[in-house]
């Protein structure tokens, strides 16, 4: 059964430090990897996604990439901004099933 | 394209009614899915759909009931009201099942189960 699990479960930054969020999965034979941010009372916006044969996606100041073979995925998010302050999900797609993590609440302070 | 819509926005249920969320994509999508967001849970897939006319359970598809007999629609049901199924339902749609499939969901249906 896979399980996504997500680290850490909050983080909060000055503006404009670079972040790394960790997603990390358990069962491998994924078909790929998508990346979410919800707002507060929001529905889920897709960032990104890394299909299993690729290592990286990139997309303005987002990159997500993706070790299968470790179990791994991280988000890095370049020259942090307040509005980038949500909670992003990663998501592991196995078979028909769209398994997610428990996100991490980020915060970005001025 | 309206993407994937969801009505309606909030409900406010007595224990041991019914109800259906309802779920619409206007993007041909084959694949299409509920979840519930709690607290501390994540999102949880409920049912889902590969194509019209197939269903299939998820992680807690307990108390819950879907059809799909159009590509456009997945309607759930909920049969009996509890108030263990207040939580957020979030509908998504898909191309396909497999491969290059990016998820698009719906902005959600708040459900209050007194």
């Amino acid at each position: 059964k896979q399980e996504v699990t997500q680290i850490p479960a909050a983080l909060s930054v000055p503006e404009g430090e670079n972040l790394v969020l960790n997603c990390s999965f358990t069962d491998s034979a994924i078909y790929n990897l998508q990346w979410f941010r919800q707002d507060p009372g929001k529905g889920l916006t897709s960032l990104l996604l890394i299909q299993s044969s690729q290592r990286e996606q990139t997309s303005g100041r987002l990159n997500a990439s993706l070790d299968k073979s470790s179990g791994r995925s991280t988000l890095y998010i370049a020259a942090s901004q307040p509005g980038d302050s949500a909670t992003y999900l990663c998501a592991a797609h196995n078979t028909d099933k769209l398994i997610f993590g428990t996100g991490t609440r980020l915060q970005v302070f001025p | 394209n309206a993407g994937v819509t969801q009505t309606p926005k909030f409900q406010v249920l007595k224990t041991g009614q019914s109800m259906t969320l309802q779920c619409a994509q206007d993007m041909n999508h084959e694949y299409m899915s509920w979840y519930r967001q709690d607290p501390g849970m994540g999102l949880r897939l409920i049912h889902y759909s590969v194509g019209a006319g197939i269903t299939d359970q998820g992680e807690v598809p307990n108390g819950y009931n879907v059809s799909r007999s159009t590509t456009e629609d997945f309607p759930l049901r909920l049969l009996s009201a509890a108030p263990s199924q207040t939580s957020v339902y979030f509908c998504a749609s898909s191309y396909s099942t497999s491969g290059y499939n990016e998820q698009f969901f719906g902005p959600g249906t708040r459900l209050t189960v007194l």
